[in-house]
């Protein structure tokens, strides 16, 4: 069974830096062909996919956001890692991590967590 | 990157209709798209991959189809369980673009 869950923190303050987790089980990121990404979710609108870290360690980030996005893994520990920087208000909403599959859809996603950026 | 287009944004229907979405691409797709069903408060759950495959456990009155820069989903006979949000998503060249969503109402 696969299964996939967020964990960081659930309020921050504008200019600070997100870092979210993201703990998994029942797959291995050495398996080649396997990925895992981020995507959120503002509060009543669109999925919008942030990042996507693949087994041999190549990482891909949504053009509007990569110079503000970082991800890392830690095969170890089962986990991926997402850092933002300077978070802002925009960046509220849902985040998710889910399981990349072979034809480029994401088959297993977490549960989200909801990340509030406010003053 | 390449933009998806979905239509309606929001589709009225009764239990028992047969329904179509279409997501639009900005270009050719030379990969794959997907379809998720969300419901609120709930991670998106995968219907279709491929274009056209199944998810394992999808009732088969979900299917879908399409190529190029034009894709439906369709469901054959709207179940109470069914209204929701739908969303497509497509790869290429390792980007990953969702549509804006389409929300299933009841009649």
């Amino acid at each position: 069974q696969i299964t996939l869950k967020e964990s960081g923190p659930t309020l921050l303050k504008p200019t600070q830096t997100l870092t979210l987790t993201c703990t998994f089980s029942g797959f291995s990121l050495i398996t080649p062909g396997v990925g895992v990404g981020w995507i959120r979710q503002p509060p009543g609108k669109a999925l919008e996919w942030l990042a996507l870290i693949y087994w041999d360690d190549e990482k891909h980030y949504s053009s509007p956001l990569n110079s503000r996005l970082t991800i890392t893994k830690d095969t170890s520990k089962s986990q991926v890692v997402l850092t933002m920087t300077a978070v802002d208000p925009v960046d509220t909403g849902t985040y998710y991590c889910a399981r990349l599959r072979d034809y480029g859809d994401f088959g297993d996603w977490g549960q989200g967590i909801l990340v509030t950026v406010s003053s | 990157d390449i933009q998806m287009t979905q239509s309606p944004s929001t589709l009225s229907a009764s239990v028992g209709d047969r329904v179509t979405i279409t997501c639009r691409a900005s270009q050719i797709l030379s990969s794959w798209l997907a379809w998720y069903q969300q419901k609120p408060g709930k991670a998106p759950k995968l219907l279709i991959y491929k274009g056209s495959s199944l998810a394992s456990g999808v009732p088969s009155r979900f299917s879908g189809d399409g190529s190029g820069t034009e894709f439906t989903l369709t469901i054959s006979s709207l179940q109470p369980d069914d209204f929701a949000t739908y969303y497509c998503q497509q790869y290429s060249a390792y980007s990953y673009t969702f549509g804006q969503g389409t929300k299933l109402e009841i009649k």
